[in-house]
C-alpha cells in the first residue's frame, strides 16, 4: 500500500519569505513522488518529480524538493515566495515496486497563502 | 502537442439526464486516467486505461460508465447521477501505466453540477 502525508492544512508566508510545503510518503517498494498545483477552479499543473537520482530536484516555477529516503520526505521549497504562488498544493506517490497501473495517491493538500 | 483537453469546461445536468465529458490527447500516451475531485481535497482515481482497455475500476458506481474509443480520447458517459456527484472531474494520461516516471500530465477538468 502507499500513502501520502501533508501534515499542515495551510500555510501562511510573507511575500519574499522562503516558503516550504511538507510531504511524507510510505510505501512498501520504491517511490515515484510528484508535486502538484492547483489554482481555483482549475486542473493540476506539474511541478517537478522524483523518479531516480540526484536528491534535490529542481522544478517548475523556482520551486524545488528534496527527496530524503530515510525520513521518507519529499518537502516542497522556494526561496522567496510570491503572492501568485497562493494556491493548493498537492504531494503524490506512486509505488513502482507494487504498482502497475499507475496510480497516484495524492496527498490531502496543503493551501498556501502568501501575504504581501 | 502536450495537453491534455477536457470538454465541457463546465456542465450542469439534472438527476435524469445523459451526459458525457470527453477528453483528448495527442501525446502518444496510452495510459489515461479518469479523477473526481471535490473542492478543496485530493483528486480520488476512478478508472484506469491502459492501451485502451480498461484495466481498473476503483469500484465505481455503474451511472458511471467510462469509455475509450481510440488511443487519443477518453470518454466519460454520465447517466441518473445524484447531487453528491457535483465535482470536478479530471483527466490525466501518461505514458504508459508501466511507467509512471515521465509524469503525469492532467487536463483542466470539467466542473459538473448535478441538479
Amino acid at each position: 500500500a502507499q500513502s501520502v502525508a501533508q501534515p499542515e492544512d495551510q500555510v501562511n508566508v510573507a511575500e519574499g519569505n522562503p516558503l516550504t510545503v511538507k510531504c511524507t510518503y510510505s510505501v512498501s517498494g520504491n517511490p515515484y513522488l510528484f508535486w502538484y498545483v492547483q489554482y481555483p477552479n482549475r486542473g493540476l499543473q506539474f511541478l517537478l518529480k522524483y523518479i531516480t537520482g540526484d536528491n534535490l530536484v529542481k522544478g517548475s516555477y523556482g520551486f524545488e524538493a528534496e527527496f530524503n529516503k530515510s525520513q521518507t520526505s519529499f518537502h516542497l521549497k522556494k526561496p522567496s515566495a510570491l503572492v501568485s504562488d497562493s494556491a493548493l498544493y498537492f504531494c503524490a506517490v506512486r509505488d513502482i515496486t507494487t504498482d502497475s497501473w499507475g496510480k497516484l495517491q495524492f496527498g490531502a493538500g496543503t493551501q498556501v497563502v502568501v501575504t504581501p | 502537442d502536450t495537453e491534455v483537453t477536457q470538454t465541457p469546461k463546465h456542465l450542469v445536468m439534472g438527476m435524469t439526464n445523459k451526459k458525457s465529458l470527453k477528453c483528448e490527447q495527442h501525446m502518444g500516451h496510452r495510459a489515461m486516467y479518469w479523477y473526481k475531485q471535490k473542492a478543496k481535497k485530493p483528486p480520488e482515481l476512478m478508472f484506469v486505461y491502459s492501451y485502451e482497455k480498461l484495466s481498473i475500476n476503483e469500484s465505481v458506481p455503474s451511472r458511471f460508465s467510462p469509455e475509450c474509443p481510440n488511443s487519443s480520447l477518453l470518454n466519460l458517459h454520465l447517466h441518473a447521477l445524484q447531487p453528491e456527484d457535483s465535482a470536478l472531474y479530471l483527466c490525466a494520461s501518461t505514458s504508459s501505466a508501466g511507467q509512471g516516471g515521465y509524469g503525469y500530465t492532467f487536463g483542466s477538468g470539467t466542473r459538473l453540477t448535478v441538479v
